[in-house]
């Protein structure tokens, strides 16, 4: 079992929508929750991340944490063509020397 | 500010070859990390330099190696290429490293033939 899970998509949704992007994990040493947003040919860019579990929202993005499922989402509002791209969920320890581990990423696909 | 900056963009390279590449990371950041890219694994950690110095490493083969500059670039080196290694290797840093505030680099494209 890896330590992220993602579900692998991909997802087309019509323009308007309200997306859920999840992840389940079963480190339980995972302190640090991110979301990440990769375009065709592009790094990775970090969306938006949250310590330990609850909520937080950035405009038309919110994300949730539930330490006790092991498990995070992402939700996106009122989606736009310019948000079709690749989301992987990432996760690291606390600690200097921690590495982020990621699920494999899906991707979105709004239509206009 | 300048972003990370990755070179080369992309690369084609032969089965049993070896191969460099460079990452400058955003000035004042002195945590660079490097991560392997492919459609099937996903993002895996390959290894952290902070300082100079490795301080984490991911489960990969001794092939893959890596150091660190004194002005904070990076190099990683994968020698006898296998056809395998065929990924999208990208560079982030950070201040301090430990996974958070990273800016990535837009990776170099290897292909090995």
């Amino acid at each position: 079992q890896k330590e992220v899970e993602q579900d692998p998509g991909p997802l087309s949704v019509p323009e308007g929508a309200i997306v859920s992007l999840n992840c389940t994990y079963s480190n339980s040493a995972f302190q640090y929750f991110m979301w990440y947003r990769q375009y065709s040919r592009k790094g990775p860019e970090l969306l938006m991340y949250t310590y330990s579990s609850g909520n937080k929202e950035d405009g038309r993005f919110t994300a949730q944490v539930d330490k006790s499922s092991k498990y995070i989402s992402l939700f996106i509002r009122d989606s736009q063509p310019s948000d079709s791209a690749t989301y992987l969920c990432a996760m690291s320890e606390a600690g200097a020397n921690s590495k982020l581990t990621f699920g494999k990423g899906i991707t979105l696909s709004v239509r206009p | 500010k300048a972003g990370v900056t990755q070179t080369p963009r992309y690369l084609i390279k032969t089965r049993g070859q070896q191969v460099t590449l460079s990452c400058s990371p955003i000035s004042g950041h002195r945590s660079v990390s490097w991560y392997q890219q492919t459609p099937g694994q996903g993002l895996q950690f390959l290894f952290e330099y902070f300082s100079e110095t490795q301080r984490n490493k991911g489960n990969f083969p001794g092939r893959f190696s890596g150091r660190q500059f004194s002005n904070s670039r990076s190099e990683m080196n994968v020698s006898t290429l296998e056809l395998g290694d065929s990924a999208l290797y990208l560079c982030a840093s950070s201040t301090t490293g430990g996974g958070l505030g990273y800016t990535f680099g837009s990776g170099t494209r290897l292909t090995v033939v």
